[in-house]
């Protein structure tokens, strides 16, 4: 069974440009959450999709964007690249979405890069 | 001021030793709280997971909670060299369930 995959593993873009990050959810699980985590900090909730529509969204401008497919895989794109947004960002899924507890697993994260 | 504050380290310790990491929070309304394990280039795995205080235990790990103090604790017995890592505590809120809200992280380094 496969876990949480995302992709590309790496990225390097300019400021200004836009970027698009991909997720595939632990097989079964049908809600995905995004994370940003900035070097040396812990991971920030940047937005959550269930259903194909957007949930619950942390304090993160519009230029940070989402989807999610019926499949339940789930991209970022993130537009107007700052030299800010470079971190590493992380996909979680999970099983359900608003219970009461539910274990989120992540993947190993994209890399960007923002020169 | 941060919801949740760790002490992110670096902290060094030798192979066997009891390690003690904490994490306190200013939101009492958090309810589950969790240790994620984060190795270097790789995503967050929990650990453990506990809700409301009390103790939990896990083979050589424990979980601490201390919602009167709002103060949580992991403890690593008997310390080996593949526990090094960056240790992140996180918590959820009632009602949201599945936003985690993380501290920044301490990382352990054992040392042989």
């Amino acid at each position: 069974d496969a876990g949480v995959t995302q992709s590309p593993t790496h990225l390097i873009k300019t400021r200004g440009q836009q970027v698009t990050l991909r997720c595939s959810p632990k097989s079964g699980h049908d809600t995905v959450s995004w994370y940003q985590q900035a070097l040396g900090q812990g991971p920030q909730f940047i937005f959550q999709y269930y259903e194909e529509e957007e949930r619950q969204r942390g304090n993160f401008p519009d230029r940070f964007s989402g989807h999610q497919f019926p499949n339940y895989s789930s991209e970022l794109n993130v537009n107007a690249l700052l030299l800010g947004d470079s971190a590493l960002y992380l996909c979680a899924s999970s099983l359900e979405w608003d219970t009461t507890y539910n274990e989120q697993f992540f993947g190993p994260g994209t890399r960007l890069t923002v020169l | 001021q941060k919801e949740v504050e760790q002490d992110p380290g670096p902290l060094s310790v030798p192979e066997g030793a009891i390690v003690s990491l904490n994490c306190t929070y200013s939101n009492s309304a958090f309810q589950y709280f969790m240790w994620y394990r984060q190795y270097s280039r790789k995503g967050p795995e929990l650990l453990m997971y506990t809700y409301s205080s009390g103790n939990k235990e896990d083979g050589r790990f424990t979980a601490q909670v201390d919602k009167s103090s709002k103060y949580i604790s992991l403890f690593i017995r008997d310390s080996q060299p593949s526990d090094s890592a960056t240790y992140l505590c996180a918590m959820t809120k009632t009602g949201t369930a599945s936003k985690l809200t993380f501290g920044t992280g301490t990382r352990l380094q054992v040392t042989l």
